[in-house]
């Protein structure tokens, strides 16, 4: 089966700092790979998504951008942290089209 | 541009009462409409796919309908353990759209 370690759980990070969440896949390869940000009582929203290694495609102009430096790898960065990029940081991974999206656990970031 | 719409936004059960989520889309070229759950802190944990108009899927007191405009997910006789956030996505091309969701509280 597959799965998807994500990593920190949870970040305090100060405004204006960098930021690295990483998110690894096992159980398939090739995957369509994305990141979702959740704001409090707000629904999944789409920042990245990757069909492949270094394709990228960007969903929202903002203060942070992603790689896929490896198949099963994705990664978001940030070279400066802003208050608004507070927020619950989900990866999310697809076998193929027409199936299902498989989640990580997500990182709660809190921008002080 | 592609909007989903679930209401209500809050609905508490006591156990046993059953009841419907709606699930609003507009998305052109609807490849299918997926339901998750969320526990507070976790991620998504997918429930169904639905594919065309018309079809149904059942798990244990969860059942997903589908038409060209709405998805319902109905809990029949909820359990305390059925409290979650439920989100429905329905896709276009490569992606996901997913709405704020119905938090659901059933209680004993």
């Amino acid at each position: 089966s597959q799965t998807i370690h994500q990593w920190p759980a949870t970040l305090v990070q100060p405004v204006g700092s960098p930021l690295s969440l990483e998110c690894t896949v096992e159980g398939t390869s090739n995957p369509n790979l994305y990141w979702y940000r959740q704001a409090a009582g707000r629904g999944l929203q789409l920042l990245f998504y990757s069909v492949g290694i270094g394709q990228i495609s960007s969903e929202v102009p903002q203060n942070l951008s992603a790689s896929r430096p490896q198949d099963r790898q994705f990664i978001l960065s940030s070279k400066k942290l802003l208050l608004s990029d507070s927020g619950f940081y989900l990866c999310a991974a697809r076998v193929s089209l027409n199936t299902e999206a498989f989640f990580g656990q997500g990182t709660r970031l809190t921008v002080v | 541009e592609d909007q989903v719409t679930q209401s209500p936004e809050a609905l508490r059960l006591q156990e046993g009462e059953s009841s419907s989520l709606n699930c609003s889309y507009t998305v052109s070229g609807l490849r299918g409409l997926f339901w998750y759950r969320q526990d507070p802190g976790k991620g998504p944990e997918f429930l169904f796919t639905l594919y065309s108009a018309g079809e149904e899927k059942e798990k244990e007191r969860l059942k997903a309908t589908l038409t060209k405009k709405e998805s319902f997910l109905h809990i029949t006789a909820p359990k305390p353990e059925d409290s979650a956030t439920y989100l429905c996505a329905p896709e276009n091309d490569y992606k996901l759209s997913f709405g704020a969701g119905t938090t659901v509280t059933v209680r004993a």
